[in-house]
């Protein structure tokens, strides 16, 4: 079963909107990570935040930790339409060597 | 600067042919990772390798084999295709943990197999 589950599954929202995706885990984890996937591509890597931070920023990007949950949240403020793309949770495993597991990931739309 | 390499980037397979996918990456990354993405699944974790040499188990590693022979290269084969395995596959490489990039995972373009 996935580790990571995101939540919702597809998003749709306008441009200038803020977007709002979840990510919930199951194991103990060492950090975990957000991923972006446009149509037809590879993931590119957006933003880590360990399991000893609570809230990380990188430009119009916010996610948050709440390890007592097992949950994460990554905030995409003033949309635009380029931001439109998959988007996936990754969870480092404290256990054992250094593997990722994905999550199911959300779709968002942004419309123009 | 490259990055992550695969080949071929499309391929039609018959039931019970096999096939291998190359992956190269540039970076000298020690772990190198396959997954699977399939629509509703997300990326499933076939295989990794923590180093030249090394491979381990996935989450899903049944049907397929890999191999590690060079630090830049990891090898998926597929020996008996099914049309179950009709999937995009992803190459991906990370450095090791505790260096400056060690968390960043980087993936290649993807691999599109269908088996008929």
């Amino acid at each position: 079963s996935q580790q990571g589950e995101e939540d919702p599954q597809a998003l749709s929202i306008q441009e200038g909107e803020n977007a709002t995706m979840n990510c919930s885990y199951k194991t103990s984890i060492n950090n975990l990570q957000w991923y972006r996937q446009n149509s037809g591509r590879g993931l590119v890597h957006l933003i880590l935040i360990r399991s000893n931070e609570r809230e990380k920023h990188s430009g119009r990007l916010r996610v948050t930790l709440d390890t007592s949950k097992k949950s994460s949240s990554l905030l995409i403020t003033a949309s635009r339409a380029a931001d439109t793309a998959s988007y996936f949770c990754a969870t480092a495993l404290i256990s054992g060597t250094y593997k990722y597991i994905f999550g199911t990931g959300t779709r968002l739309k942004v419309l123009a | 600067n490259a990055g992550v390499t695969q080949t071929p980037k499309f391929r039609v397979l018959k039931t019970g042919q096999s096939m291998t996918l190359l992956c190269a990456q540039d970076m000298n990354h020690e772990y190198m990772y396959w997954y699977r993405q399939d629509p509703g699944m997300g990326l499933r974790l076939i295989h990794y390798s923590v180093g030249e040499g090394t491979t381990a188990k996935g989450e899903v590693p049944d049907g397929y084999n890999v191999s590690r022979l060079k630090k830049q290269n990891f090898l998926l084969g597929l020996e008996s295709a099914a049309p179950s395995q009709t999937s995009v596959y992803f190459c991906a490489s990370s450095d090791r943990a505790g260096t400056a990039s060690g968390n960043t995972i980087y993936f290649g373009e993807g691999s599109w197999l269908t088996v008929v």
